[in-house]
């Protein structure tokens, strides 16, 4: 296990077309967070799955933005109808958490860029 | 509101000087505190957490809750110590999101 993997890298697309990018955690790690970074931002929160299920959004996250984790293990992450607004770096992470939290651990992080 | 200021985007300094990274923090609860660091082309990655009050590369940080701070020091900075430095915290239990500092550019110069 290499860490956590994120695909593409890199990504351009066109204003109103729609993009999904996939996040591999640690295999044995049951949670896993995505995030989005600007230029000159620190990431912000995005959403969170435990195992499969979706617990919390941020209110970053518009209607155009859905997030899945169908088995508890790879995530996807689908912006339909991009928007200039959306040009950022996609960052994914993942932890263990049996009752105490453990650290996450980043993805490279995919980087879109909507022209 | 769950807020952290990093208030340097850049810090320089030269190689064997002491270096300080200030972060402060707005929280209502009892946060945790993290550094997160990130090297040139390489990903984000744990630098250290206040719960574990360990020096990691040298590096040390002492949350003190009256000044709802959490700098991050280090005695003589070394040239690899040049990167992206991000002040985090995460509310304890739930679930443990992270809200991140803006995040101060460290260059240490030969």
């Amino acid at each position: 296990d290499t860490g956590v993997s994120q695909d593409p890298r890199h990504k351009i697309t066109k204003r109103g077309q729609n993009v999904t990018f996939r996040c591999d955690p640690i295999s044995e790690h049951n949670r896993l967070y995505w995030y989005r970074q600007t230029l000159g931002q620190g990431p912000e929160f995005l959403t969170y799955f435990q195992n499969e299920a979706q617990l919390e959004k941020s209110r970053l996250l518009s209607d155009r933005f859905s997030a899945e984790r169908p088995k508890g293990s790879f995530s996807t992450l689908e912006i339909q109808r991009t928007e200039q607004g959306d040009s950022a770096m996609y960052l994914c992470a993942s932890s263990l958490f049996l009752g105490v939290h453990y650290e996450q651990y980043f993805g490279p992080g995919t980087r879109l860029t909507v022209t | 509101a769950q807020r952290v200021t990093q208030p340097e985007k850049l810090l320089s300094v030269f190689k064997g000087a002491p270096v300080e990274l200030k972060c402060n923090y707005s929280y209502s609860g009892s946060p945790e505190l993290f550094w997160y660091v990130q090297y040139s082309r390489q990903r984000l990655q744990l630098l250290l957490r206040h719960i574990s009050r360990e020096s990691i590369k040298g590096f040390t940080a002492d949350l003190n809750k009256g000044e709802t701070s959490f700098h991050l020091k280090k005695p003589f900075a070394q040239e690899e110590d040049s990167a992206m430095y991000y002040c985090a915290l995460s509310s304890q239990g739930g679930s443990e999101k992270l809200v991140f500092g803006k995040g101060t550019k460290l260059t240490v110069n030969p």
